[in-house]
Formats: structure tokens, sequence, C-alpha cells
């Protein structure tokens, strides 16, 4: 099946830091990319939806200027949580889709601020 | 709004005892419902798409089917690794974004 990494794995950081997470596509162009969010024992609640050259689109409740999303490319998609508090903490993942395919994920970041 | 509700939250299984997951669903217009695995602290992993009613695709011990309104994921003969939290989402045929059940959290023991 298609590989999407995602890195970094884990962070732990201080209260008021930003952090990047990266989201490669590697073996397959993505027209489009989403951001989740996962709390413990919840499913996957979507964020925003990247597009490649194009401003992310948010979901309702998300604030787009505490989770900045940059799609530069086909293949690579970050998402920046600016000034992170300890209620920022969670599982984030990532996927990477093209039409008429399944979207495929990449294994999380979880994040934990202190 | 789509809706996909899955049952039960979380069952436990004797490994070889065979059972079924449900995900029951509203959509306006489906384009698919997908299935998929996620292991703790991992991301979900694809196993199957259907697209119409009356549609099967099968993969190792799991089965899955679809009517208008579920689907349901058959596992047969389950052995412990197939312990893991089963997602089950739709896609309609207006949009491209995925809406996810809470999933069912299976474990099998030996």
């Amino acid at each position: 099946g298609a590989v999407v990494s995602q890195h970094p794995s884990r962070v732990i950081c201080k209260s008021g830091t930003s952090v990047k997470i990266e989201c490669r596509s590697l073996d397959f162009q993505a027209t489009t990319m989403f951001w989740y969010r996962q709390f413990p024992k919840q499913s996957l609640m979507l964020m925003a939806t990247s597009n490649e050259g194009s401003k992310a689109t948010y979901e309702q409740g998300v604030e787009k200027d505490k989770f900045l999303i940059n799609h530069a490319s086909l293949t690579l998609s970050t998402l920046t949580v600016t000034s992170a508090h300890p209620e920022d903490s969670s599982f984030y993942i990532c996927s990477a889709y093209r039409r008429n395919q399944p979207q495929h994920f990449g294994d999380g970041t979880r994040l934990s601020i202190l | 709004e789509d809706q996909v509700t899955q049952s039960p939250e979380a069952l436990r299984l004797q490994e070889g005892e065979s059972s079924s997951l449900n995900c029951s669903y509203t959509v306006s217009g489906l384009r698919g419902l997908f299935w998929y695995r996620q292991d703790p602290g991992k991301g979900p992993e694809f196993l199957f798409t259907l697209y119409s009613a009356g549609e099967e695709k099968e993969k190792e011990r799991l089965k899955a089917t679809l009517t208008k309104k579920e689907s349901f994921l058959h596992i047969t003969a389950p052995k412990p690794e197939d312990s893991a939290t089963y997602l089950c989402a739709v896609q309609a045929s207006d949009d491209y974004k995925l809406s996810f059940g809470a999933g069912t959290t299976v474990t099998v023991r030996a």
C-alpha cells in the first residue's frame, strides 16, 4: 500500500513553544492532504484540508492562526502548532489523498505540552 | 450531516471465535465506505473500500459487506494479531472528506 511518512513521532515541549509536524507522501503525488486530531479512545476528528499551492480549509472550531498548514508540494504538507499550550496535547495524524483512491495515513505525532 | 455509528465499542474474543462488527451510516449519497485498522499509537491502516450495496471484499480472515444502511466487518477464526481498533468511515458523493465512526476495539485472547 501507499506510504505516508509523518515526523516527528513524538514531541515533548514547554508551553509557548511552536511545533512543526511534517507529512510526506513517499510513493504517490497527493492532490490533497488532511490533518486530524485524535483524543484517547476517540475517533479521528478532521482539523483541516490542505491542497497543494492553495490555502488550507479549516473545519469549524479549528483556529487557523493556531494551527498553520503549509502544502508546498504534492508530496509534503506541514502543520505548525503555534504557541502550544497543554490543551493542545494530542495525537495528530495526517493523510494523503488522490482522486478515486483511499486516504493513506501517517503513523501520527504524539504531542505533549508541559 | 453524515453520521457513522459503530457497535459494539469493544469486543473480546477467544482465538478462533468468529464475530462481526457493525457500522451504521447516514450520508447524502455514498461515494464509498472505508474500513481501517488502527493499532495503538499508530495511524489507521487501510483495509477495504465498498462502493455499493451488495458488494463484499475479503482479506485473510476479514470480510466486509455493505447494505444501503450499514456495513459489517466479519472476523473469521480470529488470531491474537487481529487485536486492534477497527474504524469505519464514509465519503459522500459530493465531497472527498471522510467521516469516521468511533471504532470498535477488538481484543483476541490466545
